[in-house]
Formats: structure tokens, C-alpha cells, sequence
């Protein structure tokens, strides 16, 4: 079975400072898709960024980047410039292609405070 | 926005009752998931609907149920409510299955069960 880890329960991070949150993650599979959903106050899941597994470029999404390491089945985001409005939970997350259904695979969720 | 829209957005049920959540999907969107999101947690595959039928479904108990309508709206019920089943329930909505469509999330519907 799947499963995504995220050791670092909470973060804080100076304003226009930069951030990286962990992952791993375990799966034998070779085909699918890792995410970083941010979800504020409001609950709603945002996606923030997505890696197909099969890409060695690692993804960017305006200050947004993450760390693909497929081997080492780690999937870190780095956030540049922090804003307060970063200040959210974040879950890191994975998705198996090729299947009849798609289910997403969430990990525990790193929630991320943003200092004035 | 996602154009996802659940409700209701906050409700309290008594143990051993029913309650139904409701979910619209985004235009166009034919795929419609679920899952259960308890506090301090990361949400939980509960199922999934395809074009009406349901195609997938995680570790959860019978009563658990859904429906999805032809408009590909979708409905979750939970019968025999358990104070375990208070827990945020997200409604996701994508088109098509096993591609890498964006699944786009609603904002959730409180259950609070006493």
C-alpha cells in the first residue's frame, strides 16, 4: 500500500524568507503523480504544485518549487519570498495513474506559520 | 473557486442517525470523489462515481454510501452515525478516471456528531 509521510507537524517562517517542507513517500509503483494542496482556514484543498513521477525536471510554480528525488522517494517544497497569505496547512500528496479510479493518498499535513 | 459547492456547510447529527451531504460538481466534470477529513488529519479516500456508478472505494464500512445523479452531482450518506464520523467531508470533482485531470476540491461540510 501507499503512504506519504510528513515529519515536520508545524513550520514557522520570517516574511519574504524562504521555506522547505518535507515528504516522503512509499510506493512501488512507477507511474503517478505527486502534489503539494495547500487548505487555509477555510478549508478548501488548493492544489500549489504537481510532479508526474516519470518528468526528472522538477516542477515551479512562481514562488513555489519542489524537489523530486524518485529514488529516495522524497518530494520536498521550497516556497521563496514567504508571504503572509502562504500561512496555511499543507499536505503533500499522491495519485497512482492507470487505475480504475483515482484516489489521492494524503499525508498528515505540515501546518505552516508566516512571521510578520 | 473550483465551481465545486457542497452543502450543507455545517451541521450537528445525534448518534445512530442518518445525514445526507450534497455535492454539485464542476461544469463539465463527470468524476466526483469523496473523502473524510478528521481534525488534525489529512482527508481519507472515501469513494468514488463515474458516469453514476461507483468505480472505487476506500476502507470504509458499508454505511458509507453515495449516489451520483446524471448531472453528476453526487450525494454522501452515512447511516448509524458514530461519534467517530464527525470529521470535515470534502467533495472532489474531476473528468474522466486514471489520467492526470486536476481534481478540484469544494469547501467542505462540517459533521459534528453527539
Amino acid at each position: 500500500a501507499q503512504t506519504v509521510t510528513q515529519s515536520q507537524p508545524e513550520m514557522s517562517v520570517q516574511e519574504a524568507e524562504t521555506v522547505t517542507l518535507s515528504c516522503t513517500y512509499d510506493t512501488s509503483e512507477s507511474d503517478y503523480y505527486l502534489f503539494w494542496y495547500k487548505q487555509p482556514p477555510s478549508r478548501q484543498m488548493i492544489l500549489v504544485i504537481r510532479q508526474e513521477a516519470y518528468k526528472q525536471q522538477n516542477a515551479t510554480e512562481n514562488r513555489f518549487s519542489v524537489n523530486f528525488q524518485k529514488a529516495a522517494k522524497s518530494f520536498s517544497l521550497k516556497i521563496s519570498d514567504s508571504q503572509l497569505g502562504d500561512a496555511a496547512m499543507y499536505f503533500c500528496a499522491y495519485r497512482r495513474l492507470g487505475t480504475s479510479y483515482d484516489k489521492v493518498i494524503f499525508g498528515p499535513g505540515t501546518s505552516l506559520s508566516v512571521i510578520p | 473557486e473550483t465551481g465545486v459547492t457542497q452543502s450543507p456547510t455545517h451541521l450537528i447529527k445525534t448518534r445512530g442517525q442518518q445525514v445526507t451531504l450534497r455535492c454539485s460538481s464542476q461544469s463539465g466534470h463527470n468524476t466526483v470523489s469523496w473523502y473524510q477529513q478528521a481534525l488534525g488529519q489529512g482527508p481519507q479516500f472515501i469513494f468514488q462515481y463515474y458516469r453514476e456508478e461507483e468505480n472505487g472505494r476506500g476502507n470504509f464500512p458499508p454505511r458509507f454510501s453515495g449516489l451520483q445523479f446524471p448531472n453528476y452531482s453526487s450525494e454522501l450518506n452515512v447511516n448509524a452515525l458514530e461519534l467517530d464520523d464527525s470529521a470535515l467531508y470534502l467533495c472532489a470533482s474531476s473528468s474522466g478516471v486514471g489520467s492526470g485531470n486536476t481534481i478540484y476540491f469544494g469547501e467542505g461540510s462540517w459533521l459534528t456528531v453527539v
